[in-house]
């Protein structure tokens, strides 16, 4: 089945303490992005991927980093995690630019305390 | 001024009820137009996919573009309980492998069936 995973779902945490959200597609799809979603903001792309190794920032890229090591996964990492990154992170893969399909993740339900 | 906007409602209406969904936007560069169904706690998912102005259809329905106008629209024929969801527009500017043609999403409209 043709699927984009994160794990974790949900995650609560303190702030400061660096945490790693995954995600992982089996399309070989070329373009992986992430977003986050707020109430009255929708989504907003934090970054994204065109390939293996090539990353770049997207609207809201402050206090994110990501790496693209493999064509399948691309992770999220957050160094320092503040309570103004308290929101709901999806995942996306396209086969090539987002203006084609873009198959999202289940979400991850981020909390910092 | 946001690039895309939509009414984030929510919206009510009766089974079987046509349900028309709206967004403007201020890009002329848009060329590629999408609607997106997001359940609740699940990501979203695309619904529909046009491209520059005109009509489409598919089953109950049917996305529109006026690029003219800056304006499209989605709507829902017959709507059953199963079409309650968020709908969120899409737009891009050109399809290509080089640069970052992102989506720009709309806030969503909460849309509810009831039966």
């Amino acid at each position: 089945e043709a699927q984009v995973t994160q794990n974790p779902r949900y995650l609560i945490t303190v702030t400061g303490k660096k945490l790693t959200v995954t995600c992982s597609q089996n399309m070989n799809h070329e373009y992986m992005s992430w977003y986050r979603q707020d109430p009255g903001l929708g989504l907003r792309q934090i970054y994204y991927s065109m390939n293996v190794e090539v990353t770049d920032k997207g609207d809201v890229p402050e206090g994110y980093k990501v790496s693209r090591k493999e064509k399948r996964n691309f992770p999220l990492i957050l160094e320092s995690p503040s309570p103004n990154q308290t929101s709901l992170y999806f995942c996306a893969s396209s086969l090539l630019a987002p203006s084609t399909e873009a198959f999202f993740g289940q979400g991850t339900r981020l909390t910092v305390v | 001024q946001k690039e895309v906007e939509q009414d984030p409602g929510p919206l009510s209406v009766p089974e079987g009820a046509i349900v028309s969904l709206n967004c403007t936007y201020s890009n002329s560069a848009f060329q590629y137009f999408m609607w997106y169904r997001q359940y609740s706690r699940k990501g979203p998912e695309l619904l529909m996919y046009t491209y520059s102005s005109g009509n489409k259809e598919d089953g109950r329905f049917t996305a529109q573009v006026d690029k003219s106008s800056k304006y499209i629209s989605l709507f829902i024929r017959d709507s059953q309980p199963s079409d309650s969801a968020t709908y969120l527009c899409a737009m891009s500017a050109l399809v290509s492998n080089f640069g970052n043609e992102k989506l720009t999403f709309g806030t969503g409209t909460r849309l509810t069936i009831i039966p």
